[in-house]
C-alpha cells in the first residue's frame, strides 16, 4: 500500500487564489521531504527540499515566496502555491524516505489547473 | 552538474515485442534507480543498482549497469500493455535525486 499520501489528487482554482497541497508519510517519520513539479510529457524537476522544523531549501529559479513550504511535523509537509497563475498549472509530486539509505517513496501527485 | 540522458524519448511498440531503453550520465552514478510512472500517478521504484556490471532481473525486465557506472539499460521482454508508462532513470546521493528526462513507452494491443 501507499506509504506517502498526497492530497488533493487534483484541484482547479482561479487565477490569483492560493492552493495548499499536503504530503504525508503514512507509516514512518520523515525529517526530509521533497517537492517536484512535472510539466506534461516532461520529467520531474525538484523544486525544494522540505526540512522538519527548519526552512525549506529551494532549487535555483524556484520562488520561495510563491511556493510556501511548511514541514510542521515529522509526517506532514505542505506546499502552498500563492497567487496562482495559469503557468503554475502542473503536476506536483512529493516524496519521502525513512532515512537517507532507504528507497524514496513518491506520492501520487496533485494535478493543479489554474484557470 | 550531472546530466542524465535517456533514449529513445518515445517508443511505441506492439504487445509481445521486446525493447531496450537507455540511460546515460555525464558523471559516475552514485546509485542508479529506474522508476516507472503511469499517467496521473507518482513514480514507482523498479530497481536500484549500485555495482558496475550489475545485472538485475525483475520478471520480464532486465536491468544492466555499465562497468564504468555511467550508463544503464532496461530491457523488456514480451512487452504487455501494462508496461505502458514513463520510464525514468535517476541518480541518488543521500536523499538528493536527479532524474533523467524519461522514455515514454506505449505498448499497443
Amino acid at each position: 500500500g501507499a506509504v506517502v499520501s498526497q492530497h488533493p489528487s487534483w484541484v482547479i482554482c482561479k487565477s490569483g487564489t492560493s492552493v495548499k497541497i499536503e504530503c504525508r508519510s503514512l507509516d514512518f517519520q520523515a525529517t526530509t521531504m521533497f517537492w517536484y513539479r512535472q510539466f506534461p510529457k516532461q520529467s520531474l524537476m525538484l523544486m525544494a527540499t522540505s526540512n522538519e522544523g527548519s526552512k525549506a531549501t529551494y532549487e535555483q529559479g524556484v520562488e520561495k515566496d510563491k511556493f510556501l513550504i511548511n514541514h510542521a511535523s515529522l509526517t506532514l509537509s505542505t506546499l502552498t502555491v500563492t497567487s496562482a497563475h495559469p503557468e503554475d498549472s502542473s503536476f506536483y509530486i512529493c516524496s519521502a524516505s525513512r532515512d537517507p539509505d532507504s528507497p524514496l517513496h513518491f506520492g501520487n501527485g496533485t494535478r493543479l489547473t489554474v484557470t | 552538474t550531472q546530466l542524465l540522458e535517456q533514449s529513445p524519448q518515445f517508443l511505441s511498440i506492439q504487445e509481445g515485442e521486446n525493447l531496450t531503453v537507455y540511460c546515460n550520465s555525464s558523471s559516475v552514478f552514485s546509485s542508479l534507480q529506474w522508476y516507472r510512472q503511469e499517467p496521473g500517478e507518482g513514480p514507482v521504484l523498479l530497481v536500484t543498482v549500485v555495482t558496475g556490471g550489475e545485472v538485475k532481473k525483475l520478471k520480464r525486465l532486465t536491468f544492466q549497469f555499465g562497468d564504468a557506472r555511467k550508463d544503464s539499460s532496461l530491457h523488456i521482454t514480451a512487452a504487455q500493455t501494462g508496461d505502458t508508462g514513463l520510464y525514468l532513470c535517476a541518480d541518488s546521493y543521500g536523499q538528493n535525486f536527479v532524474f533523467g528526462p524519461g522514455t515514454r513507452l506505449s505498448v499497443l494491443p
